[in-house]
């Protein structure tokens, strides 16, 4: 049962900390997403990946935020240094190349809480 | 204004009842509409697909298209318990899944027995 994975599922940390969110695409899937999702924005395109070069990161606060694919099984999010404002939900979704629809898997989540 | 408009709700029905959720959007070079289901603490699924203007029917879920009006319809019949969860729009200009997609920001549909 192929399936996005991504740890971890819950991360509480302090102001100013760094965290890095892992995520592992279905295998065969050359298109990784990053979003972050909220009660007030909803769920917002952060950055993604085509055979693991960045297509566009435009979504993404640059100064503080970083993503990148050292290997076709592994995408990572960081953030440094943290910020409440950033406590959300993250989600990696994989994509293959010429899947049927628009269809994207999604992960579980990484439920962040920045105190 | 957003690209994609979704009235958040929360909405809540009896069991059997007939569902009706709707976005619209401003982008008139989207052609591929999609609805996204997420239950509580898991991702967004896809759950039904549908290119340009029309509907399209898979058991009790239908999805509407009017490009004219910009707006997309997920109607649900004889609605089921096991519906309660969030529906998300999303829309694409392209086709593929590695495209980028629009989500609106969900409708919260509860089912109450």
């Amino acid at each position: 049962d192929a399936r996005v994975t991504q740890t971890p599922r819950d991360k509480v940390t302090e102001m100013g900390q760094e965290v890095t969110m892992r995520c592992q695409p279905i295998l065969g899937h050359n298109t990784v997403f990053w979003y972050r999702q909220t009660m007030m924005q909803g769920l917002e395109l952060l950055a993604y990946f085509r055979n693991r070069a960045p297509l566009d990161d435009s979504g993404m606060p640059k100064d503080r935020f970083s993503a990148e694919m050292p290997d076709a099984t592994l995408a990572t999010l960081k953030i440094q240094p943290s910020e409440p404002r950033d406590s959300a939900v993250y989600f990696c979704a994989s994509a293959r190349p010429g899947g049927p629809g628009n269809e994207q898997f999604f992960g579980p989540g990484t439920r962040l809480t920045v105190l | 204004q957003k690209e994609v408009e979704q009235d958040p709700g929360p909405l809540s029905v009896p069991e059997g009842a007939i569902v009706s959720l709707n976005c619209t959007y401003s982008n008139s070079a989207f052609q591929y509409f999609m609805w996204y289901r997420q239950y509580s603490r898991k991702g967004p699924e896809l759950l039904m697909y549908t290119y340009s203007s029309g509907n399209k029917e898979d058991g009790r879920f239908t999805a509407q298209v009017d490009k004219s009006s910009k707006y997309i319809s997920l109607f649900i019949r004889d609605s089921q318990p096991s519906d309660s969860a969030t529906y998300l729009c999303a829309m694409s200009r392209f086709q593929g899944g590695s495209e980028k997609l629009v989500f609106g920001k969900g409708t919260k549909l509860t089912v109450n027995p």
